[in-house]
């Protein structure tokens, strides 16, 4: 089973208006961290956002939220009032006990004047 | 400049040879991480460091790539006798733990590999 699925290979949304990116994960640990990564064509990962799986609240960090359902087993990225600079490759990751980060395929977001 | 680097930022070779590339870590980031990554996909893990121990290697790191950290401060990954599908971004990132469990690592620019 995929440790880290983001089933959305692209979305669009209007400048100013939220998006959602979707990702659900499958792990058997108790402490794990789930992550959010932009990439922009040129290929940096940028850290966006972190979860720990004892949080009980919703991590924020500016325009970025975490929509953490912990029963789901879902992690999604919501990205408030979009501007043209937010187009680019979103990953979605997990790191388990024993350190190692999985991450999905990836979405990209294209967001539209 | 803080961050993770990476040189160089690209390389193209022949397939046969042997390339290296280098990651310098953030200064206090004990932990040092190797990705690969190809198109349309999400990086991949290959190793990582605790200071100058390789703690953990990926099956993908076949007998032809090694590591190494000595003295836990930058980074080598080689490759040697390149093939074709090799031809991929090798991305660095650094970490250190901190208290209540939250770990982020952080990434280099990366080095983009083509081997011809």
């Amino acid at each position: 089973a995929q440790k880290i699925t983001q089933t959305q290979p692209g979305m669009f949304v209007q400048e100013k208006e939220a998006v959602t990116l979707d990702c659900t994960y499958d792990t058997s640990d108790q402490s794990y961290g789930l992550f959010w990564y932009k990439q922009p064509s040129s290929g940096e990962m940028i850290f966006l956002i972190y979860q720990g799986s004892y949080d009980e609240q919703n991590a924020t960090e500016g325009r970025y939220s975490l929509n953490f359902q912990k029963a789901r087993k879902s992690a999604n990225l919501v990205i408030s009032a979009s501007q043209l600079g937010d187009s680019a490759m979103y990953f979605c990751a997990m790191r388990e006990f024993d350190q190692k980060v999985t991450f999905g395929t990836g979405t990209k977001l294209q967001v539209i004047p | 400049d803080t961050g993770v680097s990476q040189n160089p930022r690209h390389k193209i070779t022949k397939r046969g040879q042997n390339v290296t590339f280098r990651c310098d870590p953030i200064s206090e980031h004990n932990r040092l991480y190797w990705y690969r990554q190809t198109l349309g996909q999400g990086p991949e893990f290959l190793t990582y460091f605790q200071n100058e121990a390789q703690l953990e290697k990926s099956r993908l790191l076949s007998d032809r790539f090694s590591a190494e950290r000595p003295k836990g401060s930058f980074s080598t990954l080689e490759i040697q006798r390149t093939e074709q599908g090799d031809s991929a971004m090798y991305l660095c990132a650094s970490s250190t733990p901190r208290t209540g469990g939250e770990e982020t690592q952080y990434f280099g620019p990366g080095t983009r590999l083509l081997v011809l």
